[in-house]
């Protein structure tokens, strides 16, 4: 069992705009920043989202990401078939000195 | 841009012992933390542990601490993962990644393809 809470799956349709929740604690996304990853099938995760809503370069502006409270969220805007993917979020947890990861979204453009 | 390249995948039977490499590339003249994160069959990821090359600072996940061994080689800018004896639980995929420093703030910026480890009798 994962210490961050994700939902399993997300759909969409092209065009859509669809966002993926990560639900955690005080000792994690209450207080550290929260990062999230994108791992397409069959490869290894890549860095999405840092720093609760910071892009790597050559992510698209697309991708965004927020926090509120122990919550965290990724929003996908106009969702492409290039985006159908399994989404981690993950964090610093200050009571077990070590970064948390959520179970995983998988993402379906339908 | 930094690579890392992992060693390839692995059959093992239950007992046996194994030990896997992450070897980094390009651009690694800054400092870095090495990180192991786990996937098992159908499932999320789970950080396994952490090691700094330059001097092998370790750190562990409390629910893996005894299981498994982390070290490095900063000669050859290598870290790697070890089993004294295997068991079945431990087939999944693994995976290094590297970040630059440890706590909060800090990304796993780029990853590993990934080690596939699988454990039957």
């Amino acid at each position: 069992q994962s210490v961050l809470t994700q939902p399993p799956s997300a759909s969409g349709t092209p065009g859509q705009r669809v966002t993926i929740s990560c639900s955690g604690r005080s000792s994690n996304i209450g207080t550290n920043t929260v990062n999230w990853y994108q791992q397409l099938p069959g490869t290894a995760p890549k860095l999405l989202i840092y720093s609760h809503n910071q892009r790597p370069s050559g992510v698209p502006d697309r991708f965004s990401g927020s926090r509120s409270g122990t919550s965290a969220s990724l929003a996908i805007s106009g969702l492409q078939s290039e985006d159908e993917a399994t989404y981690h979020c993950a964090a610093w947890d200050d009571s077990l000195k070590g970064w948390v990861f959520g179970g995983g979204t998988m993402l379906t453009v339908v | 841009e930094v690579q890392l390249v992992q060693s390839g995948a692995e059959v093992k039977k239950p007992g046996e012992s194994l030990k896997i490499s992450c070897k980094g590339s390009g651009d690694t003249s800054t400092n870095y933390w090495i990180a192991w994160v786990r996937q098992m069959p159908g499932k999320g990821l789970e950080w396994m542990g952490i090691i700094y090359p330059g001097d092998s600072d370790t750190r562990y996940s409390p629910s893996l601490q005894g299981q498994v061994t982390i070290s490095a080689d900063k000669s050859i800018r290598t870290a790697y993962l070890q089993w004294t004896s295997l068991r079945a639980s431990d087939t999944s995929m693994y995976y290094c990644a590297m970040t630059r420093n440890v706590g909060s703030g800090w990304p796993f910026e780029y990853w590993g393809q990934g080690t596939l480890v699988t454990v039957s009798s």
